[in-house]
């Protein structure tokens, strides 16, 4: 079984600014893909980003990047220019290559501050 | 855009009930997940399916079972409900594996259970 390690709980970052989540996880598989879920106040959770093992680039969705480093078995999340909707709490997750289970961190809480 | 619906978003139950929780999707997806959401625990597999009338255990599929007669609806039961199930039930759905996209899945609300 993999597992996936959140080591921060709760974050807080002042409206504009960065943020980095940190995720790090513990697999032997060659092939997988990491995730970064997103679930706002009562919402429903959504992917925010996407990483496939095989690419050395990392992956960009607008003010989401994530750093990805598979020696290092690390996949942190950089939100930039923060604004009050990114307020959520978010989830790292890790699937293995051709497989359909997702396997979660136990999530970081962001607070953006006006 | 996918939908995913859950049948409650609160539910209140007592210790030995029977309870069904319901999900239903929109997008013909094969493939279905039971979750339940604990804090500092994150998201934990009860139970998936990838077909109709086909299941599979996940991490935690103790004191639950599910349902899958028709492919849009993937229903999770338990049969006697006790105290340590109150939590957030969380249901999604996905492509099957290989598909073009296969790798999202879409959640529903949740429904927050509690066992009393």
């Amino acid at each position: 079984a993999q597992t996936v390690t959140q080591s921060q709980p709760e974050m807080s970052v002042q409206e504009a600014e960065t943020v980095t989540l940190s995720c790090t996880y513990d697999t032997s598989e060659s092939n997988y893909y990491l995730f970064w879920y997103k679930q706002p106040p009562s919402r429903q959770m959504i992917l925010v980003i996407r990483q496939e093992a095989y690419k050395q680039q990392n992956a960009t969705e607008n003010r989401f990047s994530v750093n990805f480093q598979k020696a290092a078995k690390s996949f942190s999340l950089k939100i930039s220019d923060s604004q009050l909707g990114d307020t959520a709490m978010y989830f790292c997750a890790f699937m293995k290559a051709g497989d359909y289970k997702l396997s979660f961190g136990a999530g970081t809480t962001v607070t953006v501050r006006a | 855009d996918v939908k995913v619906t859950q049948s409650s978003r609160y539910l209140v139950k007592r210790t030995g009930e029977k309870v069904f929780l319901e999900c239903v999707q929109d997008m013909d997806h094969e493939n279905m997940f039971w979750y339940r959401q604990d804090p500092g625990l994150g998201l934990r597999l009860i139970y998936f399916s990838y077909d109709v009338k086909m299941k599979e255990k996940g991490d935690i599929p103790e004191g639950y079972s599910v349902s899958r007669e028709k492919k849009e609806r993937f229903s999770l039961i338990l049969e006697s409900a006790s105290t340590n199930q109150t939590s957030m039930y969380l249901c999604a759905s996905s492509l099957p594996a290989g598909s073009a996209s296969s790798y999202e899945q879409y959640f529903g609300p949740g429904t927050r259970l509690t066992v009393t």
